[in-house]
C-alpha cells in the first residue's frame, strides 16, 4: 500500500526549463512534507520541506506548492540546470500511535536536464 | 564535518555468511534508522532507534538485526544473508525534534 504516490517516474527537461514533480497522499495525519534529492552514489539529502499550514515555500530555484484540500504537493525547479539531474523523492511524515515520527516515501522521480 | 559514515561502501558476500554494516554519526542525534533502496520500491525502513538501547522494527525487518549500545553507532547485522537482501543500504540520523534526516553515502551489498 503506497501512501504517497509520486509522478512521473522519470522526467527529461531542457536546460532553463521548469521541472515539475507531483505527489499525492491519503492520510490527513501527515504534518510535514519534505523533498529529498539524491545524486548517484550518494545518500538522499533534504532539499526543501513544507508544513500543511502554508501553500507555498520557495528556496532559490526550488518551490513546493501544497494543496491541502486536494492532498497534493509538488516540487517545481525553475531554470533547471544539468547539475539538477538527480533522483527526487517526496515524503510525508506523521506521528504514529506509538508517538514515533514516521516518514513515508514516494518511489522517486529520475530527473535528467539536457544541456 | 557533520556526517553519517557507513562502512563498507561495497560488499560482496556469500549466502549464509554473517556480516555487519557499521554506521556512525557525529551530530549527537538521538534518532537513527536503516533503509534499503531497491529499484521500483523506493526507500524502505528496516529498523530504527529512538535512543540508546531503544530499537524497533520498520517496514521490512525480516533477516536483519540492529543494536544501539552507544548514541553514535547503529550497526546493521545480517546473521544469514540471502540473495534477496542484495540491495543498497542507507543509514540515517536526525535529532529528536527535527524531521529532516542526514543520510550516509550508502552500502551496496551483493549476496551471491
Amino acid at each position: 500500500q503506497q501512501q504517497v504516490k509520486q509522478s512521473p517516474q522519470s522526467l527529461i527537461v531542457q536546460k532553463g526549463g521548469i521541472s515539475i514533480i507531483n505527489c499525492a497522499y491519503e492520510n490527513t495525519a501527515f504534518d510535514y512534507f519534505p523533498w529529498y534529492q539524491q545524486f548517484p552514489g550518494k545518500g538522499p539529502a533534504l532539499l526543501i520541506a513544507i508544513r500543511p499550514d502554508v501553500s507555498e515555500k520557495k528556496e532559490g530555484r526550488f518551490t513546493i506548492s501544497f494543496n491541502k484540500s486536494a492532498k497534493q504537493f509538488s516540487l517545481h525547479i525553475m531554470d533547471s540546470q544539468p547539475g539538477d539531474s538527480a533522483t527526487y523523492f517526496c515524503a510525508a511524515s506523521m506521528t504514529d500511535a506509538g508517538n514515533n515520527r514516521k516518514l513515508i516515501w514516494g518511489l522517486g522521480t529520475s530527473l535528467a536536464v539536457n544541456p | 564535518e557533520a556526517q553519517v559514515t557507513q562502512n563498507p561502501r561495497y560488499l560482496i558476500t556469500v549466502t549464509g555468511k554473517k556480516l555487519t554494516v557499521t554506521c556512525s554519526q557525529n551530530m549527537n542525534h538521538e534518532y537513527m534508522s536503516w533503509y534499503r533502496q531497491d529499484p521500483g520500491l523506493g526507500l524502505r525502513q528496516i529498523y530504527y532507534s529512538m535512543n540508546v538501547e531503544v530499537t524497533d522494527k520498520g517496514d521490512v525487518p525480516e533477516g536483519y538485526k540492529v543494536s544501539r549500545k552507544e548514541k553514535r553507532n547503529f550497526p546493521l547485522i545480517l546473521e544469514s544473508p540471502s540473495p534477496n537482501q542484495t540491495s543498497l543500504y542507507f543509514c540515517a540520523s536526525r535529532t529528536g525534534g527535527a524531521y529532516g534526516y542526514t543520510f550516509g553515502s550508502g552500502t551496496r551489498l551483493t549476496v551471491v
